[in-house]
């Protein structure tokens, strides 16, 4: 099994620009989330998936859009690139959505800077 | 709503001293994980706690939830520089979305 895998490893932006992060995972999980990390800081949830076809915001989605077409892909999609979105951004899977059984695996994260 | 607080934010030791980082809850957790992160790197699982009163170990590294599983600790003893690094705690209640602790950064010097 790859694990949890996220395309671009790096990102330059300038503003106003859009993008796609890339996350699949190969588990069969139903849980996926997305993570923001600014630097020194902890991981704050963006958006959150239960399984294919169903996501919720978290503490932080403005400006970022997500679907979960299949179990196995969730992007993330900026809008409008700010430079308050320069982050690293990880992504990951969960077997279960918040019951007894949740270990998270993450994915190795995408450096975005927005210029 | 609930309030989990996790210290303290930061430590630095000495090699060969112990270390210790708390997760507190207002309310009642389901179970609690704790992940390791590596400077540059992503979190790591390291051991979850289901159990009242739980106590876990990894070698240096013990792991206990408390008997009202409110609160929730990680202590290493006589750390090392491979020690170094971010440790968050991420709990579940039942609800769907996972959160984590703001983590405890843990610096140790040779």
């Amino acid at each position: 099994n790859a694990g949890v895998t996220q395309t671009p490893k790096f990102q330059v932006l300038k503003t106003g620009q859009s993008m796609t992060l890339q996350c699949a995972q190969d588990m069969n999980h139903e849980y996926m989330s997305w993570y923001r990390q600014d630097p020194g800081m902890g991981l704050r949830l963006i958006h959150y998936s239960v399984g294919a076809g169903i996501t919720d915001q978290g503490e932080v989605p403005n400006g970022y859009n997500v679907s979960r077409s299949t179990t196995e892909d969730f992007p993330l999609r900026l809008l409008s690139a700010a430079p308050s979105q320069t982050s690293v951004y990880f992504c990951a899977s969960s077997p279960t959505s918040g019951g007894s059984t949740d270990t998270q695996y993450f994915g190795p994260g995408t450096r975005l800077t927005v210029l | 709503g609930q309030q989990v607080m996790q210290i303290p934010q930061y430590q630095h030791v000495q090699e060969g001293e112990d270390f210790t980082t708390y997760c507190n809850s207002s309310t009642t957790l389901s179970n609690i994980q704790w992940y390791k992160q590596r400077p540059g790197g992503h979190p790591v699982f390291l051991i979850q706690l289901v159990k009242s009163g739980e106590v876990k170990k990894q070698k240096r590294l013990t792991f206990q939830f408390g008997e009202a599983k409110k609160n929730s600790s990680l202590h290493i003893t006589a750390t090392q520089t491979t020690d170094v690094g971010t440790y968050f705690c991420d709990w579940g209640t039942g609800r769907r979305a996972l959160t984590f602790g703001s983590g405890t950064r843990l610096q140790v010097q040779p």
